[in-house]
């Protein structure tokens, strides 16, 4: 089981839709989590920060269940500039540091 | 943006040849971390240095040595690579500790062609 999964893509959803995604862990040891955006062929970008208690910037929420282990953003009344890869992103702390990476879901927003 | 800068944009090498990858951040971190990403795989951490010192290196090759002189500047030595090293390498860096809650900010990464 990979570490860090997240939802197969590619979403493909109109403007003014509503999409969510989801990412599961596998490590209890999980310490801090993000989600990522990347643009094609650019670096990423931290879009937000996940804590427990939720957290939401404008249009983008997202949600931490530690005890079920996945994290989610959702992505309300989507724009055109919403279309790209959104990475789940995981730090843990266990014999090591390590930072996990989903392999990303792709998103397209339509006209 | 100019946090995190990195030099080249665009490597073309062949297998014999020796190169590095320069990486700047212009924010004051602690933390400074090399990345690999091929297409259509997940990023991949190859080092961390937390205050100049390497913390972690996952198992990488030894053709590609990672130097941290200062918490400003990280550079990836490459030497005799192979094909399969073409990749985007992104640089990153972080506030605190390695490991910790703060954010990763990314360099815009050096895209490695090896022949």
């Amino acid at each position: 089981r990979k570490e860090v999964e997240q939802d197969p893509g590619p979403f493909n959803v109109p403007e003014g839709a509503t999409v969510a995604f989801n990412c599961t862990y596998s490590n209890s040891a999980s310490q801090s989590f993000f989600w990522y955006r990347q643009d094609c062929r650019k670096e990423p970008k931290l879009l937000m920060s996940v804590y427990s208690s939720g957290n939401e910037d404008g249009r983008f929420t997202a949600q931490l269940n530690r005890a079920s282990q996945y994290i989610s953003l959702l992505i309300r009344d989507s724009k055109l500039s919403d279309s790209a890869t959104y990475l789940c992103v995981v730090n843990m702390f266990a014999g090591g540091f390590k930072t996990i990476f989903g392999a990303g879901t792709r998103l397209f927003v339509k006209a | 943006e100019t946090g995190v800068t990195q030099t080249p944009r665009h490597l073309v090498m062949g297998m014999t040849n020796k190169k590095s990858l320069k990486c700047e951040q212009h924010l004051g971190h602690n933390a400074m971390y090399w990345y690999k990403q091929s297409a259509k795989k997940p990023l991949e951490l190859m080092f961390v240095y937390s205050l100049e010192e390497r913390v972690e290196n996952n198992s990488v090759p030894s053709r590609f040595s990672p130097e941290c002189p200062n918490s400003s500047h990280l550079f990836l030595h490459l030497h005799t690579l192979q094909p399969e090293d073409s990749a985007l390498y992104l640089c990153a860096s972080s506030q605190g500790r390695a490991g910790g809650p703060d954010t990763q900010y990314f360099g815009p990464g050096t895209r490695l062609t090896v022949l």
